[in-house]
């Protein structure tokens, strides 16, 4: 399996919701990012998970909350979302720096819409 | 800390010709990566092709070749024989190394190409 999978593919949800978006990988790549890429622009870096732990978080608003439940799985929470947070959220996941580096491998992402 | 600079918002091509995409990079580490990366309107991030900073050659997938002048912090993408599917936004990209070990990539700001048949 060398894909990364992202759900929902779609997502509408009011400012009021909760709601979760989740990612899974079974290449046994160790380290796994969420970015954020508005139209026409590029992925902008939010979390890194690096061996299940937190390693980087650029300051991202804390009504975006990520888990990483294991090696697999990451998940994103959203709750109380504002109209501008509405983007295309990606998932990466990468192997870990031994032995050659092939770079991230993205999941296809989830559109988000904040209404 | 690093920066990519795609100075191409937009280029064009026509179908069955070759294309050159511009990236340069600003960076004070001596190992690195880069990377270009194709989005198509499907949205997904495709790997192109990588470069190891360490080797003097440049790197070919198939079609895709890759100018790498790292006293020049140069990075070009030349794409020969351009086919309809090539059409997407390009992204240049340079794996950073954070402090613990953590990497990111950093990202060009993309070049939309075009394929003209």
């Amino acid at each position: 399996d060398t894909e990364v999978t992202q759900t929902p593919k779609h997502l509408v949800m009011g400012m009021t919701n909760k709601k979760s978006l989740k990612c899974e990988q079974h290449m046994g790549h160790r380290a796994m990012y969420w970015y954020k890429q508005k139209a026409k622009k590029p992925p902008e870096l939010m979390f890194v998970y690096s061996y299940e732990k937190l390693s980087i978080n650029e300051s991202v608003p804390s009504r975006f909350s990520p888990e990483c439940p294991n090696s697999s799985l990451l998940n994103l929470h959203l709750h109380a979302l504002q109209p501008e947070d509405s983007a295309l959220y990606l998932c990466a996941s990468s192997q870990d720096a031994t032995g050659d580096y092939y770079g991230y491998t993205f999941g296809s992402g989830t559109r988000l819409t904040v209404v | 800390a690093q920066t990519v600079t795609q100075s191409q918002p937009e280029m064009s091509v026509q179908e069955a010709e070759t294309v050159t995409l511009s990236c340069t990079y600003d960076t004070s580490e001596s190992d690195y990566y880069l990377f270009w990366y194709k989005q198509p309107p499907s949205r997904q991030m495709i790997l192109v092709i990588r470069q190891e900073a360490y080797k003097q050659q440049n790197a070919t997938e198939n079609r895709f070749s890759v100018n790498f002048q790292k006293a020049a912090k140069s990075f070009s993408l030349k794409i020969s024989d351009s086919q309809l599917g090539d059409a997407a936004m390009y992204f240049c990209a340079y794996r950073s190394h954070e402090q613990g070990g953590s990497e990111k990539l950093v990202f060009g700001k993309g070049t939309k190409l075009t394929v003209n048949p």
